[in-house]
């Protein structure tokens, strides 16, 4: 069974950082690109940044790419997104999910349940 | 980017019913769409890709169809379980996005 989880999401103050992981579990995940998108309250998913199986091609949206940066480490399954400089309109619960179909024409065929930023003063 | 929009916002209708969800592309976009059905507290699933395929697990009353800029996504007899939101995504072009969402609700 596949499952992804996200964590390390919180409460932040404008300008901060915050680190979110994703652990997987249920397929081979050094063979599947990962995604991450978000979710502002009351609003639709909107993509952040994906990463191709061996972390070699990032790609990311333009609201975050200079502040977020994606990476991953294979031997343990994990997913990052190292936020900075984070803004309020950064405030959303975020989704880690993998990745189908090419790098820059992905389908998200499995998703974990996500975590919660919040960028306030 | 090429933006989605799905309608109507809100569809309210009995169990059993037939649902019929829209989502249009400002551009062609052949037949890359994807359909998620999303429900509070849930990870998104996804439920067709490729405009019409099924994606693993996805019962047959889930159906979807178009293509160009008009898609449809149909659930042919609503069960109490697909009260929920769904969202269209497009991978036709660089970033993929997404719809703004329907909302399913029981009547």
């Amino acid at each position: 069974e596949v499952q992804i989880l996200a964590s390390g999401g919180g409460l932040v103050q404008p300008g901060g950082s915050l680190r979110l992981s994703c652990v997987a579990s249920g397929f081979t995940f050094s063979k599947s690109s990962m995604t991450w998108v978000r979710q502002v309250p009351g609003r639709g998913l909107e993509w952040v940044s994906s990463l191709s199986d061996t972390g070699g091609s990032p790609y990311y949206a333009d609201s975050v790419k200079g502040r977020f940066t994606v990476s991953r480490d294979n031997s343990n399954n994990t997913l990052y997104l190292q936020m900075n400089s984070l803004r309020a309109d950064d405030t959303a619960m975020y989704y880690c999910a993998r990745q189908t179909g090419t790098d820059v024409a992905p389908y998200f065929d499995s998703w974990g349940q996500g975590t919660l930023v919040s960028v306030s003063s | 980017e090429v933006v989605l929009t799905q309608s109507p916002a809100t569809l309210s209708l009995f169990p059993g019913e037939r649902a019929t969800l829209s989502c249009r592309a400002r551009q062609s976009i052949v037949t890359f769409l994807a359909w998620y059905q999303h429900k509070p507290g849930q990870a998104p699933r996804l439920l067709i890709y490729d405009g019409s395929n099924r994606a693993t697990g996805i019962p047959a009353r889930f159906s979807g169809s178009g293509s160009g800029t008009d898609f449809t996504l149909t659930i042919s007899s609503l069960e109490p379980e697909d009260f929920a939101v769904y969202y269209c995504q497009q991978r036709a072009y660089y970033p993929p996005t997404f719809g703004q969402g329907t909302k399913v609700e029981i009547k």
